[in-house]
Parts: C-alpha cells; sequence; structure tokens
C-alpha cells in the first residue's frame, strides 16, 4: 500500500484563521479523499479530488470552506477557512478507491483544534 | 440506501478475553467489507478486508467472515492484548464508485 505523509500532524489555531494541510503520497495515485473525523465520531467524506479537475464535494461541504488543490498524482493540499471551534477534527487525506481492490488506505491525519 | 452499523461501545476486556465486535451492513448490489483500527492519537490502518460472500479477512489474529444471509461482519478474536485497545470500524465500498460508508466505530479498552 501507499506511504501517505500529512502535515502538519497536530496544531492550534485561532479562530478565523486558515489552515492549509498538506497530503504527500509515495507514488502516483488516481483518487485522493480527504475525510473529516470531528471528536468521537466516524469519518465523514468531505471531496474527492482528482488531479487536473476540480474536486467533488459531497453535501455539506463547499468549495469555499474546504477549498483542494491537486497539482499532481502525488500531493494534495486541504485548507480549512475561517475556522470556527466546530471546525475542530481530524483531517485525513486517504488514496485508493477502485483501483486499488476497492480498499482505501489512510494517512496519520492532522489533528486541528481551533480555540 | 448504503449504510454500517456497528455495535455500540466502549468494549472493556480483560487480556486474554475473547472479542466480537457486530457489525451489519445495508448495501446495494455487492459491497467489499472492511474493518480499519484507528489506535491512540494515530490514523486509521486497514485491519482486514473481504471481497466476496463467505470471504474471511484475518490479520494480526483478528478474523472476520462476510455473511451474505445476514449482512454481517463481525469482528472477532481469541486472545486480545493490551495493545488491541484501540477504536474499530467497520466500513463498506461499493464496487460500482469509490463511496465508502464508515460505521460509528467501537472503541475497545482491553485491561491487564
Amino acid at each position: 500500500s501507499a506511504v501517505i505523509s500529512q502535515k502538519p500532524s497536530r496544531d492550534i489555531c485561532q479562530r478565523g484563521t486558515s489552515l492549509t494541510i498538506q497530503c504527500q503520497v509515495d507514488s502516483q495515485v488516481t483518487m485522493m479523499f480527504w475525510y473529516r473525523q470531528q471528536p468521537g465520531q466516524s469519518l465523514t467524506l468531505i471531496a474527492t479530488a482528482n488531479q487536473g479537475s476540480e474536486a467533488t464535494y459531497e453535501s455539506g461541504f463547499v468549495i469555499d470552506k474546504f477549498p483542494i488543490s491537486r497539482p499532481n498524482l502525488t500531493f494534495s493540499t486541504l485548507t480549512v477557512s475561517n475556522m470556527s471551534p466546530e471546525d475542530s477534527s481530524i483531517y485525513l487525506c486517504s488514496v485508493g478507491g477502485q483501483g486499488s481492490g476497492n480498499t482505501i488506505y489512510f494517512g496519520e491525519g492532522s489533528w486541528l483544534t481551533v480555540v | 440506501g448504503n449504510s454500517v452499523t456497528q455495535m455500540e461501545g466502549p468494549v472493556t476486556l480483560s487480556e486474554e478475553a475473547f472479542l466480537t465486535i457486530n457489525c451489519t451492513y445495508t448495501a446495494t448490489g455487492y459491497p467489499s467489507l472492511f474493518w480499519y483500527v484507528q489506535y491512540p492519537g494515530e490514523g486509521l490502518q486497514l485491519l482486514l478486508k473481504a471481497t466476496k460472500a463467505d470471504d474471511k479477512g484475518s490479520n494480526k489474529g483478528f478474523e472476520a467472515t462476510y455473511r451474505k444471509e445476514t449482512t454481517s461482519f463481525h469482528l472477532e478474536k481469541g486472545s486480545v492484548q493490551v495493545s488491541d485497545s484501540a477504536v474499530y470500524f467497520c466500513a463498506l465500498a461499493l464496487n460500482t464508485g469509490n463511496q465508502f460508508y464508515f460505521g460509528t466505530g467501537t472503541s475497545l479498552t482491553v485491561i491487564p
């Protein structure tokens, strides 16, 4: 499976600021996914990021709040904009899908606390 | 619709006890089924998977069998260790897309 590295691993952010999370994969992948895991909750898909096209957002998530870049087949960023305490979550980058035996693999996550 | 229902936690067991975490699913078509594990302070790791009915996934002493007749994928381990303390997520993926559906997670604590 691919090795997925995320930065930052943890951060404490001020309300109203924005933070960009980076996801680097050690091999080229077609599909990259961004998930959110709120405290004590399960995972919710934010968006799917394909290289060379706009990200596809799930219901309840919008590009203005969570802009995503996918400049090449090994890298993606997720920005959490104008943060509020409700954005305190783990943000997880993942790769895989149909082309990987229908399996997705996760990075270590970025643990954000908004104060 | 598609969904995964997991046994509510938290679960607390003594070391060497038998573990079962129940997972049932609802899906259109024939999904693949997964168990992921999240150790404290870490991301999710794939624990095991099964892609068709009657398949058994196994890893690190954990097992789960894909039961189509009961739409279940229960996780079992014969003898748990303190190091198994984690949150376990059951998930399904449809074979017609990249959409994953996760259960709510079951927290397991193993005490010496």
